[in-house]
């Protein structure tokens, strides 16, 4: 089956540090994959996605490169700010089992302190 | 703007009274879904509409009904609600125009607890 696994939180960093969250997928086919960010509060917001193996994700300085060797999409950042704080998901679509259904990971929770 | 409304946004209720969550976008968008969010679990995907009057079930549909007689909305049902449905409930919309690359849009969240 589908499924996302992504690491626990939550990660507290102080600003203008290095940012690694993993992201590690399971997929009977060819997956799209997307991180998504939630603010205190509010809905999940698409931060970056990648529909196919080596392509890379990119906004508002995050990226992640979609490893199809490694089935992982880890989401990285050069240099964190605190309004970066927020709760983050990385999601599956995969459209040979049915791409109209999503697979969420549990979400990892960032804090960062100034 | 561009939004996709959910009401009520916080709501308490005793088990087995019947309760909707009304969820509308006005984006235009063929398909719409409901998920539900607990700690440690994320997101799961309660059901799923590809347009008007065609819906599926995601991972987790017991308890639960919908129904998408208009483009814009889409109702999630809790017949008999139990304590267990007690999460927060998100529904999402989004274009078909590119099918592998969803992008979809979330609303702000309903709370709800069953007692």
């Amino acid at each position: 089956g589908n499924s996302v696994t992504q690491m626990e939180g939550p990660v507290t960093l102080s600003e203008e540090a290095f940012l690694t969250i993993n992201c590690t997928y399971t997929a009977t086919g060819y997956p799209s994959l997307f991180w998504y960010v939630q603010y205190p509060g509010e809905g999940l917001q698409l931060l970056l996605k990648a529909t196919k193996a080596d392509d890379k994700g990119s906004n508002k300085g995050f990226e992640a490169t979609y490893r199809k060797e490694t089935t992982s999409f880890h989401l990285e950042k050069g240099s964190v700010q605190v309004s970066d704080s927020a709760v983050y998901f990385c999601a599956l679509s995969d459209p040979i089992y049915n791409f109209n259904k999503f697979y969420f990971g549990s979400g990892t929770k960032l804090n960062v302190k100034p | 703007e561009a939004q996709v409304t959910q009401n009520p946004r916080y709501l308490i209720t005793v088990t087995g009274k019947k309760l909707t969550v009304t969820c509308s976008q006005n984006m235009n968008h063929e398909y719409m879904s409901w998920y539900r969010q607990d700690p440690g679990l994320g997101l799961r995907q309660i059901y799923y509409s590809m347009n008007v009057e065609v819906t599926d079930k995601g991972d987790v549909p017991e308890g639960y009904k919908v129904s998408r007689k208009e483009k814009r909305n889409f109702p999630l049902i809790l017949e008999s609600p139990s304590p267990n449905q007690t999460s927060l409930y998100f529904c999402a919309s989004s274009s078909l125009g590119l099918a592998r690359s969803y992008e979809q849009y979330f609303g702000p969240g309903t709370r709800l607890t069953v007692t």
